[in-house]
């Protein structure tokens, strides 16, 4: 079956980064594409990143530009989401969910990777 | 960037009753690729709807419709477990945004 596990909750100071990973298991890691999406505490969705794991490439929100690297390790199925610059508004549930190559909905998802950014 | 904004913000009904939500785009959505998700505390958002097509082992009681702007999820009979916050999603255009969600909640 189709799961996607990623690490455990974190806990950074403001300017810190963070390194958040999601391997998947049970389908071909090649055939579809990861995104990452985060909630802050209370709040809704917000979508950060795509990575197509055949090519390694990437698109990120705007929001995020310059601050975000996504990154995937083929050989393991693992895809890695960096976030620089930390401050207490990225605090958040990130998760990485999939799609398919060409129709970016979210058919299976991550358990959730808590960040807290605090002094 | 395309905003979506989902009304009402709470839903108060009683299970056995219908529900609608509705989810309204800034700008058309190219092809209706508009989606539904559910979210219950604690957990990730499950895929419910993708286009006018339920996603694998969602109940017949969940179906999408609408285009270009005006979106509606309906749950024809709600069950006790449908009770939860529900997020609509469009994947035309990046950033791909979601609603603020509306939350169906016991009455």
């Amino acid at each position: 079956q189709v799961q996607l596990v990623q690490s455990g909750a974190e806990v950074k100071k403001p300017g810190a980064s963070v390194k958040v990973s999601c391997k998947a298991s049970g389908y071909p890691f090649t055939s579809y594409y990861m995104h990452w999406v985060r909630q802050a505490p209370g709040q809704g969705l917000e979508w950060m990143s795509l990575i197509n794991p055949t090519a390694g490439s990437t698109s990120y929100a705007q929001k995020f530009q310059g601050r975000v690297t996504v990154t995937r390790d083929t050989s393991t199925s693992t895809v890695y989401m960096e976030l620089s610059s930390l401050t207490s508004e990225d605090t958040a549930v990130y998760y990485c969910a999939r799609s398919t190559d060409w129709r970016f909905y979210f058919d299976y998802w991550g358990q959730g990777t808590l960040v807290t950014v605090s002094s | 960037e395309i905003v979506l904004t989902q009304s009402p913000g709470t839903l108060s009904l009683s299970p056995g009753e219908r529900a609608t939500l509705s989810c309204r785009a800034s700008q058309s959505v190219s092809s209706s690729y508009l989606a539904w998700y559910q979210q219950k505390p604690g957990q990730a958002p499950r895929l419910l709807i993708y286009g006018a097509s339920r996603a694998t082992v969602i109940p017949d009681r969940f179906s999408g419709s609408g285009s270009g702007t005006d979106f509606t999820l309906t749950i024809s009979r709600l069950e006790p477990e449908d009770f939860a916050v529900y997020y609509c999603q469009q994947y035309g255009n990046s950033p791909y945004t979601f609603g603020q969600g509306t939350k169906l909640e016991i009455k």
